[in-house]
């Protein structure tokens, strides 16, 4: 079965400061990963998705992503924090053994001090 | 524009109260999820629908009920049976199949049982 695991469920990085948020996936097959955000209160908005066209992935607000198979990881990264920032984000990974569900990791809550 | 809306917004439950949570799309996305969110646990699958009168149990479907009558709503009826509904709900859909197709997210429903 596939599976998303997120190592740390809170993270503190200054404004400015490099963003990294950590992924890794359980799959037999080639994947399907997004990594989502959640402001508090709302639902969750994508940033990016990893689609094999290209392994490293650009999303929105400025935050990509690499997907690498060696290390069966698709970290999010931000070269420099933003207050806005501020938020929980997600990782997933879409089943293909034909359900076609998704499979969300514990979530990162990211904290970004001034 | 297109997208899922959620409603209410806001809910309070008495004990052995059932209600209903709406969710209807205008993105014509063949699936529908229904997810629950507790602090520190991320999304759980609650019922999902691939298709028009048709829907399958998620990891937790025991104490809730879906029906799936039209392509734009999948209704979500909490029952006095689920002992703990206190959360967040969310409301997703997508295009059906394979693929890496991502989800939509409705702006979720805050249920409170009194």
């Amino acid at each position: 079965a596939q599976s998303v695991t997120q190592l740390g469920s809170h993270v503190s990085v200054s404004e400015g400061a490099l963003v990294l948020l950590r992924c890794n996936y359980s799959s037999s097959v080639p994947p399907y990963l997004f990594w989502y955000v959640q402001y508090p209160n709302q639902g969750l908005q994508l940033l990016l998705k990893y689609t094999s066209a290209a392994t490293l992935v650009k999303g929105i607000n400025g935050f990509e992503a690499e997907f690498k198979k060696s290390e069966t990881s698709f970290h999010l990264t931000k070269p420099s924090a933003h207050m806005s920032d501020a938020a929980e984000y997600f990782c997933a990974v879409r089943d293909t053994s034909g359900t076609y569900k998704y499979i969300f990791g514990t979530g990162t809550r990211l904290k970004v001090l001034a | 524009d297109g997208g899922i809306t959620q409603s209410p917004k806001y809910l309070f439950r008495k004990e052995g109260q059932n209600v209903t949570l709406s969710c209807e799309q205008n993105l014509n996305h063949d699936a529908m999820y229904w997810y629950r969110q507790d602090p520190g646990q991320g999304l759980r699958l609650i019922y999902y629908s691939q298709i028009v009168n048709d829907f399958q149990k998620g990891d937790i479907a025991e104490g809730y009920s879906v029906s799936r009558e039209k392509k734009e709503s999948f209704p979500l009826t909490v029952t006095s049976a689920q002992k703990n509904p206190t959360a967040f709900y969310l409301c997703a859909s997508s295009i059906s199949g394979q693929g890496h197709n991502e989800q939509f997210f409705g702006p979720g429903t805050r249920l409170t049982v009194l």
